[in-house]
């Protein structure tokens, strides 16, 4: 176990709808990276955020959106839902610029929108 | 553009064996690199890292090899077990500690009893 942890595990939802995914990162750790996953496909990098701040940003529309909290938990967002956005969505922490390059990831959440 | 792509989509492997997996990465100015290994209805787990300036790395049962001459990766197992049976990810880390891992599609390993 990593040590970071995601809810919910599973989630339906229905095209248009928004939802909302959370992720704890590891003890120690103050970056949180947020990737998509489609079946069958390597993760794909979404965004990460450094002390709350946004720091870079993958090929995603603005309607993926994030924040990060002073405890360096985080949250997904995602505004009017498509099919296409049916994945598992990972977090990854790591201690960024004070520690290693390791990115350890999270079990994810199974996203099905209907 | 940047890309990292796997040589062979699957692997099936006698119990015993040891076991290759390969990873061609296109960024030539990547500078670290990571294998992964998800189980089904799981996240990636770290397996094994290697920086740009070494050749090679060991672990427990796991070898990383990195040629940068020809941008080509590898991840040996010894002694595959059942256990070992997952999809396994190369990654290159872009933009140094604070970017983002590229992932390829991945490597499923079947290990035959």
């Amino acid at each position: 176990e990593t040590g970071v942890t995601q809810s919910p595990t599973h989630l339906i939802k229905t095209r248009g709808q928004q939802v909302t995914l959370r992720c704890s990162s590891q003890s120690g750790h103050n970056t949180v990276s947020w990737y998509q996953q489609a079946l069958g496909q390597g993760p794909q990098f979404i965004f990460q955020y450094y002390r709350e701040e946004e720091n870079g940003r993958g090929n995603f529309p603005p309607r993926f959106s994030g924040l990060q909290f002073p405890n360096y938990s985080s949250e997904l967002n995602v505004n009017a839902l498509e099919l296409d956005d049916s994945a598992l969505y990972l977090c990854a922490s790591s201690a960024g610029l004070a520690g290693g390059l390791e990115q350890f990831f999270g079990p994810g959440t199974r996203l099905t929108v209907l | 553009g940047e890309s990292v792509g796997l040589h062979l989509p699957t692997l099936s492997v006698q119990e015993g064996d040891n076991s290759i997996i390969n990873c061609a990465y296109s960024n030539s100015a990547s500078d670290y690199f990571i294998w992964y290994k998800q189980e089904s209805g799981k996240g990636p787990q770290f397996i094994i890292d290697i920086r740009s300036n070494m050749d090679k790395r060991q672990g427990q049962r796991v070898t990383v090899l990195l040629n940068k001459t020809v941008k080509h990766l590898s991840l040996q197992i010894a002694a595959t077990q059942p256990g070992d049976s997952a999809v396994y990810f190369c990654a290159e880390l872009s933009g140094g500690s604070q970017g983002n891992l590229i992932f390829g599609k991945g490597t499923k390993l079947s290990v035959k009893p």
